[in-house]
């Protein structure tokens, strides 16, 4: 059976630490893996990566995917109360999408 | 501005009784998708359309039903075979498959 599955489930940590989440799927005929940030209510869109070891970045966050190891890691660097959420990861395959439960990250002051 | 929107925000469900959940994009976008999210169980995708009068079951469609009549409008029914609708529902919209998909902000269903 396809999954996804995220580690840690919840992390706690202090304001200007520096965070990895951790995403391994095992997915048939998988295309390609997504990262989202949800606060509150919706998702909201992060990163999208289909190539092995090219980094995507946006300000304090980083992606990167390894095809041979099937994983992706989620860095955030100097963390601030803001990044506090859940981040889910996807992948998806051929005709559809697999979340994983997401990692819960509070960030304290 | 361009988004999808869901209602109501939250909605009640008396024993046998049908509900649907409304889900509306002005995106111009192919595919739609709807989600459960439960406490620790993440997003599990209940059906999805890729094109207008065509959709499929998803991992957990027993006790929901879709219609997708126009490209713009994908609602979703919890029917009364669905013995434990409450949870919240996430509706969301890409261009195509494989690609970002936008979400709505949820509606979340409680039973009375």
């Amino acid at each position: 059976e396809d999954k996804v599955v995220q580690s840690p489930l919840s992390l706690v940590v202090h304001e200007g630490d520096t965070v990895t989440l951790n995403c391994s799927y095992e997915v048939t005929n998988f295309r390609s893996l997504l990262w989202y940030k949800q606060e509150k209510k919706a998702p909201t869109f992060l990163f999208m990566l289909t190539s092995s070891g090219i980094e995507k970045k946006s300000g304090r966050l980083s992606s990167i995917l390894d095809k041979k190891e099937l994983s992706s890691i989620l860095n955030i660097t100097a963390t601030q109360t803001g990044d506090s959420a859940i981040y889910l990861c996807a992948a998806y395959r051929d005709d559809k999408i697999i979340f994983g439960k997401g990692t819960r990250l509070h960030i304290l002051p | 501005d361009g988004g999808i929107t869901q209602s109501p925000k939250y909605l009640f469900r008396k024993e046998g009784q049908n509900v649907t959940l409304s889900c509306e994009q002005n995106l111009n976008h192919d595919a739609m998708y709807w989600y459960r999210q439960d406490p620790g169980q993440g997003l599990r995708l209940i059906y999805y359309s890729q094109i207008v009068n065509d959709f499929q079951k998803g991992d957990i469609a027993e006790g929901y039903s879709v219609s997708r009549e126009k490209k713009e409008s994908f609602p979703l029914t919890v029917t009364s075979a669905q013995k434990n609708p409450t949870a919240f529902y996430l509706c969301a919209s890409s261009p195509g498959h494989n690609q970002p998909q936008h979400f709505g902000d949820g509606t979340r269903l409680s039973i009375l």
